[in-house]
């Protein structure tokens, strides 16, 4: 079945670091992926997003590179700040449904 | 972009009841989903509840014990029925504005006991 899956569940960083979040997936009609953040008692905040057709897209301060030979995005975050700390998940969309599948989520840990 | 709001927040419920959850957008929306959010776990969607038809929903989920409304184009409800323990999870109600714009409440926290 499809699958939107991330490599590490908790990401432990020292503020000013870059972090980078990793996610893979198994659908090949992926074509739109999405980054969320969710905060603690909070629904999901859209951060970023990507089509299937670039590689790399940049935010303020986040950059969301795609590799589809692989299947596989990242997040980067540069200068991780303590406001960074939550869970992070991508989701993917596939051409032939409106459906958002998730990720398992990686929990960003920002410490002093 | 989307201004959602859900009620309850939060709610503590016994085993065998049902507890419904209500879903307020500040816009017309076409589309609308539930999700759930399982302790720890990525959220999973339960069904689209798009005005004027029923609900679809997802594999594993049926509407006897998740029954939707979707009246409007701004509300929507969620029934979770029949409660166990295993129904303990959040809630979440999203709205799409365009296929890449999709928007989160700020979910429905449940402990069935």
């Amino acid at each position: 079945g499809e699958s939107v899956g991330l490599h590490l569940p908790t990401l432990s960083v020292q503020e000013g670091d870059n972090s980078i979040i990793n996610c893979a997936y198994s659908n090949s009609a992926s074509d739109y992926f999405i980054w969320y953040k969710q905060e603690s008692g909070k629904g999901p905040q859209f951060i970023i997003d990507i089509r299937s057709n670039m590689d790399k897209r940049q935010g303020q301060r986040v950059t969301v590179l795609l590799n589809k030979t692989v299947k596989h995005l990242s997040l980067q975050i540069a200068a991780t700040q303590p406001g960074d700390s939550a869970v992070y998940f991508c989701a993917a969309l596939s051409y032939n449904t409106d459906k958002l599948i998730f990720g398992t989520g990686t929990r960003l840990q920002v410490f002093p | 972009s989307a201004v959602i709001s859900q009620k309850p927040s939060r709610d503590i419920c016994q085993r065998g009841t049902s507890l419904t959850i209500q879903c307020q957008v500040d816009s017309q929306v076409t589309m609308m989903f539930w999700y759930r959010q399982q302790p720890g776990q990525s959220l999973t969607l339960i069904a689209t509840a798009n005005q004027g038809s029923e609900a679809t929903y997802e594999s594993g989920f049926v509407i006897d014990k998740f029954p939707i409304s979707r009246p409007n184009l701004t509300f929507s409800t969620l029934t979770v029925s029949n409660m166990s323990p295993e129904d303990s999870s959040i809630y979440l109600c999203s709205v799409q504005l365009n296929r890449n714009e999709q928007f989160f409440g700020p979910g429905t926290r449940l402990t069935v006991l």
